[in-house]
């Protein structure tokens, strides 16, 4: 059974601040990875994915991929009120299914 | 453009009624498609997936069943609801990259 792991927070920074969420998983053979985004009450929005070691950006958005290390973060930069919500990371799981881990949730405060 | 509807929004329903929980999608043919039950502070949980019609893959045993009676139509139900059925219910479709998630269904079993 494959897993993703998150720490569950929450994760509390100041508006402007870097936010960084971390990510970790079982699977060494996993080859894409999905950031999703929950605010209370809503369901998951995609927000991030990444299939290459190193960085990839996407606004203020940072997604980082260590395969040897077996983790993935999300860096939010100048971090927003508006950014707070429970962020969930995503793994292949088998055939065409995603394993989540159980979010962290951010708290950004003005 | 792909959109992905589910309904209805809310659901309060008694011990030992049924439940019936519809999902459409639009604008893709032969999606596969998911539902995920997310339990309150807890992480989403796939329950079933379906790659074709007709064709049921269920991941966890339990008094839900799902049915596929149309390509782009994803049916949950139970015969009789349980207590513990109580949650937030996402309908998934796999896009081109990741999951998009439908608004969801908060049912709450009394």
């Amino acid at each position: 059974q494959k897993e993703v792991e998150q720490n569950s927070g929450p994760l509390s920074v100041p508006e402007g601040a870097i936010a960084s969420l971390n990510c970790t998983y079982s699977d060494r053979g996993s080859q894409s990875f999905f950031w999703y985004r929950q605010y209370s009450g809503k369901s998951p929005e995609l927000i991030m994915f990444i299939y290459s070691n190193g960085d990839k950006e996407d606004g203020r958005f940072t997604a980082q991929l260590n395969k040897a290390s077996q983790y993935v973060s999300l860096l939010i930069r100048d971090s927003q009120p508006s950014d707070s919500a429970t962020y969930l990371c995503a793994v292949p799981g088998g055939f065409q299914k995603l394993v989540f881990g159980t979010g962290t949730r951010l708290l950004v405060s003005p | 453009s792909q959109t992905i509807h589910q309904w209805p929004a809310t659901l309060v329903q008694p011990v030992g009624s049924p439940l019936s929980l519809e999902c459409t999608v639009e604008g893709t043919s032969n999606p596969n498609l998911y539902w995920y039950r997310q339990a309150a502070g807890r992480g989403l949980q796939l329950l079933f997936y379906s790659v074709g019609i007709g064709q049921i893959s269920s991941e966890v045993p339990q008094n839900l069943s799902a049915s596929r009676p149309q390509d782009r139509q994803f049916i949950l139900s139970s015969k009789k609801l349980l207590l513990s059925d109580s949650g937030f219910y996402l309908c998934a479709w796999d896009g081109d990259y990741g999951y998009t998630f439908g608004s969801g269904t908060r049912l709450t079993v009394v």
